[in-house]
Parts: structure tokens; C-alpha cells; sequence
């Protein structure tokens, strides 16, 4: 099955200043790459995804980047806030359509 | 939270009690999951059940059965809980294309 590896396992970062996370995968047939965002005691939430067509994709401040050569995507936070504070997890889905593989999560902490 | 909806919020087990986790969805989405979360290790899949009247393992399904009641439900259960199932619990549902999102989920602690 699938096997995504994520780092680093955690970030501090300046505020104002970028926060990049790196991930992995293992399956060429994965296709679909979303990034989830969860605060302390909430559910994962969908902030930014990328489909396998396309190498960059930016939403305001957040942007994700995916090399399918070498099998692998980053998030990148530009102008970092306070509320980017949390903990972040890259999935992959692969051959099988049906399922989402996570990364262990990086948590990102925001320094005023 | 976009009709996904888990109960209980909240369980303390003895080892060895039973217990189910309800999950249900007002959306009419086929696909739904169980997924376990706990400290370093992301999120991973226990069961999903693609549409109704089907059900298939993820990566960890031991100690763990669940049934697809009907399109709206989903439920998880542990036959005889033990202390390394202590975790929180999310069940999630597909949206078409799109990946799952999930329920505010069940924090269950095993004693």
C-alpha cells in the first residue's frame, strides 16, 4: 500500500517568516495529494489539495508544490500568523481510490 | 461540520468492556471511514466502507468490527477494549471527488 513520509515532525517559525513541510510518497499511482490543518482538540480540515496534472496550486498565503518524478510535495506558508499555529498532515491517495494515506504530521508553531 | 455527526464525544472503558461508536451523515455520500488517531502518528485508517452493504479493511483493523447500517451510518466497534486502543477516534465521509472530511470525532481513553 501506500507509505507517505512526512518532515520535519516540528517547525518554529518567526512570525512573518515562511514555513515549508516536505512529503513523500511511495505509490507512482497516487494521483491526489490534499494537505489538512488541525488546531488543538478540532477535527483535520481541508486547507489546500493538488491533482496529479498540475505542479503548483497557491491559495492566498498557502501554496503546495508536487514533483511526481520523485515522488514528492510541499506545503509552503508564506507570511506566517499566529493562527497558522497547528498541526499539519500531507496525504496521498493511491491505486486505490477509495483511501487517503496520512503523514505523521508536523506540528507548526508560530513565534510573535 | 457538514452533516457528520459522532457520538459519543467522549468514553472511559475498562479493558475488556465492549463499546460502539456511532457515526452518521445527512449527506447521502456512499463512502465513509473510521480512522484512529494518535500522538506521532497521523492518522490511519481502520475500516471504510465504500458504499452500502460493503465494508474493507485499512491498515489497521484488529480489535476493531464495524457494519454499515445503512447510507446515513457508520459504526466502529471494540469487542474487548484494551489499553493500546485508547486513541481518538474520526469518522470521515467522501464528497464526491474529494478528500474526506470528518466528524469532530470520539476521544476514547482504555483503562
Amino acid at each position: 500500500g501506500e507509505n507517505v513520509e512526512q518532515h520535519p515532525s516540528t517547525l518554529s517559525v518567526q512570525e512573518g517568516d515562511s514555513a515549508v513541510i516536505k512529503c513523500t510518497y511511495s505509490d507512482s499511482a497516487s494521483n491526489y495529494f490534499p494537505w489538512y490543518k488541525q488546531e488543538l482538540g478540532k477535527r483535520p480540515q481541508l486547507i489546500i489539495d493538488i491533482r496529479s496534472n498540475v505542479g503548483e496550486k497557491k491559495d492566498q498565503r498557502i501554496a503546495v508544490t508536487l514533483n511526481k518524478t520523485a515522488k514528492h510535495f510541499s506545503l509552503h506558508i508564506t507570511e506566517t500568523q499566529p493562527e497558522d499555529s497547528a498541526v499539519y498532515f500531507c496525504a496521498a491517495r493511491g491505486s486505490n481510490d477509495y483511501k487517503l494515506s496520512f503523514g505523521a504530521g508536523t506540528t507548526v508553531t508560530v513565534r510573535a | 461540520n457538514a452533516g457528520v455527526t459522532q457520538t459519543p464525544k467522549f468514553q472511559v472503558l475498562k479493558t475488556g468492556q465492549s463499546m460502539t461508536l456511532q457515526c452518521a451523515q445527512d449527506m447521502n455520500h456512499n463512502s465513509m471511514y473510521w480512522y484512529r488517531q494518535d500522538p506521532g502518528m497521523g492518522l490511519r485508517l481502520i475500516y471504510y466502507s465504500a458504499s452500502e452493504g460493503t465494508t474493507d479493511k485499512g491498515e489497521v483493523p484488529n480489535g476493531y468490527n464495524v457494519s454499515r447500517l445503512n447510507k446515513r451510518e457508520f459504526s466502529l466497534r471494540l469487542e474487548s477494549a484494551a489499553p493500546s486502543q485508547t486513541s481518538v477516534y474520526f469518522c470521515a465521509i467522501r464528497i464526491g471527488n474529494q478528500p474526506q472530511h470528518f466528524g469532530d470525532g470520539t476521544r476514547l481513553s482504555i483503562l
